[in-house]
């Protein structure tokens, strides 16, 4: 099973609407941590926003909060009045394991395109 | 601010080729880890090294070796390169914290083709 689904192979969104990125996650690890990175044209990788299993509060960095649903397993990405720049490849990703030994496992990500 | 550094940027080999991937991180991280990725997929573990001295398979290790050579520097080998290695490669970092929100920090990734 995979344990990080993205359902949006590609969004298409207008400029300044706002836009949210589906991530569904499969885990039995009460202790995780979930994450969204950015991946530009130019390849690199990006953080974006981070949410911790226990969290009470959702996240939210600027533009970008984490809508976060832990009974349905769903950490979805909201990004506010989208910009061009905004135009790029959006993973999630999973952290699970002890500390000193995590992993992050990624999903195979949403290209979003944001049209003028 | 250079991070995580990885060389060289681009590389084509041919099959049966071997090569070593550099990556060197300057933010005295004790965790770095070596992905690949590939057309329509995510980043996939290689090998991750959680520490000095440790290394540890990931989901996808067969075909590659690692060595974590001070807490600086891991570097990726592939011994005799197949076409399926074709991909990008990316060296990340991090510091440890099962609890926190510290994120993996990566280099600017690795163009492999193998002809």
């Amino acid at each position: 099973a995979q344990k990080i689904t993205q359902t949006q192979p590609g969004m298409f969104v207008q400029e300044k609407e706002a836009v949210t990125l589906d991530c569904t996650y499969d885990t039995s690890d009460p202790s995780y941590g979930l994450f969204w990175y950015k991946q530009p044209s130019s390849g690199e990788m990006i953080f974006l926003i981070y949410q911790g299993s226990y969290d009470q509060q959702n996240a939210t960095e600027g533009r970008y909060s984490l809508n976060f649903q832990k009974a349905r397993k769903s950490a979805n990405l909201v990004i506010s009045a989208s910009q061009l720049g905004d135009s790029a490849m959006y993973f999630c990703a999973m952290r699970e394991g002890e500390t000193g030994n995590e992993k992050l496992t990624f999903g195979t990500g949403t290209r979003l395109t944001i049209i003028p | 601010n250079a991070g995580v550094t990885q060389t060289p940027k681009f590389q084509v080999l041919k099959t049966g080729q071997s090569m070593t991937l550099q990556c060197a991180q300057d933010m005295n991280h004790n965790s770095m880890y070596w992905y690949r990725q590939d057309p329509g997929m995510g980043l996939r573990l290689i090998y991750y090294s959680a520490s000095e001295g440790t290394t540890d398979k990931g989901e996808v290790p067969n075909g590659y070796n690692v060595s974590r050579l001070n807490k600086r520097e891991f570097s990726l080998r592939l011994e005799s390169a197949a076409p399926s290695q074709t991909s990008v490669y990316f060296c990340a970092s991090s510091e440890p914290g099962q609890y926190s929100g510290q994120p993996q920090h990566f280099g600017d990734g690795t163009r492999l083709s193998i002809l």
